[in-house]
């Protein structure tokens, strides 16, 4: 399974884009790019998915550069709730990974009034 | 739909007991994975049931095992706890037919004295 590498902490503001990004070299063709976010004592949430280029939904955007080595998920204003954990996952869409999602360290957001 | 329900929601053990631990998936959901998260190792895969058979693992003792019944609902159980045990268990329901689209529960927050 590609290896992840993200910050392991970030801070912001109310109201600002916030953007983090993942790198991982060792991507494989029929990879997917997935992030979830976790709140404390909570299990994580889907965020957003991608192949390549840029993918939008209605809480965040993911942009994937033509390499595929790299990803950054894309916040925009954030509120003090998205405070949490932001992982970045890379995996297969099958075969003997069934079920094993890898985590990596995940990024702490903190977002600040 | 209704989510993935995790029962109980927290629980106190005592060394050397055994704990079970039931997850409900989505309606429809075959794959059920399990998940311990501690703030040391984060999060890690337990094991992984689909139709009632078990596809993957992970690298836990015996003394971790599950089972899936046939509405698709799955426990897990943890035999002779140790204080290492302590630790936040999330499930997580998917088809099992690829390896995205997972929904995880709020877990079950596991406390071994």
């Amino acid at each position: 399974l590609a290896k992840t590498t993200q910050p392991i902490s970030m801070d912001s503001y109310e109201g600002q884009e916030v953007n983090i990004t993942c790198s991982h070299n060792n991507i494989a063709t029929n990879d997917y790019i997935t992030w979830y976010q976790q709140f404390p004592s909570q299990g994580p949430r889907f965020i957003i998915q991608g192949y390549k280029t840029k993918v939008t939904n209605e809480v965040a955007s993911l942009f994937i550069p033509a390499d595929r080595k790299s990803s950054t998920l894309s916040l925009p204003r954030v509120s003090l709730s998205d405070t949490a954990v932001y992982y970045c996952l890379v995996g297969v869409g099958g075969g003997t990974s069934y079920g094993k999602l890898t985590f990596g360290q995940g990024t702490i957001l903190t977002v600040h009034p | 739909k209704a989510g993935v329900t995790q029962t109980p929601r927290y629980l106190i053990k005592t060394r050397g007991q055994q704990v079970t631990l039931s997850c409900s998936p989505i309606s429809g959901h075959r794959s059920v994975s399990w998940y311990q998260q501690t703030p040391g190792q984060g999060l890690q895969f337990l094991f992984e049931y689909f139709s009632e058979t078990q596809r993957n693992k992970g690298n836990f003792p015996g003394r971790f095992s599950g089972r899936q019944f046939s509405n698709s609902r799955s426990e897990m159980n943890v035999s002779t706890l140790e204080l290492g045990d302590s630790a936040l268990y999330l499930c997580a329901s998917s088809s099992g037919l690829s390896n995205y689209g997972y929904t995880f529960g709020s877990g079950t927050r596991l406390t071994v004295v």
